[in-house]
């Protein structure tokens, strides 16, 4: 199994709305990742965690909240969002290894619109 | 600090021709270096990657890039390009052994003309 599966695949959602993202990997990953991509430019990072740690936060406002309940699951918790973070969200994963750097695997991306 | 930069942001070539997408790098540190592709409102899809074994790699759909060190350049390459590679294409720059995180290019627009 080599898939990192997101849900929903798409969400709406309102300003005053809670909402979570959701990514699962079964690959023994112990690297993940939050993206978020706006149209036609790359992927920004925004959250790393590393065994189940966050070890990464860009800056990204505290209306996103991200959550590692354990080495399979990655969740992003969305409260109080404005329209300018409608995008496409991505999960990732990878190995962490201190000899080798390996690929990281994307799923398919939540596209978010807020209203 | 490691960057990436695709010199295309836009690429056209007719089907059955060859192509090229450019891309350099910088690193303090060996990196590892990734081209991913993807599709309209897709997630991303690893197409080949260098972790400093053969410089010359190849991936799928007839994908291939090759690094070069002197030049810090990994370019991807095809020989015949075909419609469905009309894609956004990224090029990654990854030392997870130091700061774990992964680098994208700004990336490039692949065109195919019929």
């Amino acid at each position: 199994d080599t898939e990192v599966t997101q849900t929903p695949k798409h969400l709406v959602m309102g300003m005053t709305n809670k909402k979570s993202l959701k990514c699962e990997q079964h690959m023994g990953h112990r690297a993940m990742y939050w993206y978020k991509q706006k149209a036609k430019k790359p992927p920004e990072l925004m959250f790393v965690y590393s065994y189940e740690k966050l070890s990464i936060n860009e800056s990204v406002p505290s209306r996103f909240s991200p959550e590692c309940p354990n080495s399979s699951l990655l969740n992003l918790h969305l409260h109080a969002l404005q329209p300018e973070d409608s995008a496409l969200y991505l999960c990732a994963s990878s190995q962490v290894s201190r000899q080798v750097n390996t690929e990281a695997f994307f799923g398919q991306g939540t596209r978010l619109t807020v209203v | 600090a490691q960057s990436v930069t695709q010199l295309d942001s836009h690429v056209s070539v007719s089907e059955g021709t060859p192509v090229l997408l450019r891309c350099n790098y910088s690193s303090s540190y060996s990196p590892s270096l990734f081209w991913y592709v993807q599709h309209p409102n897709k997630g991303l899809q690893l197409l080949l990657k260098y972790t400093s074994a053969a410089t010359l790699v190849k991936g799928i759909n007839g994908f291939e890039a090759e690094f070069k060190k002197s030049e810090t350049s990994f370019h991807l390459t095809k020989p015949s390009a075909h419609m469905s590679d009309a894609a956004e294409y990224f090029c990654v720059v990854s030392v997870m052994n130091r700061d774990d995180k992964i680098i994208f290019g700004k990336g490039t627009r692949l065109h195919i003309l019929p």
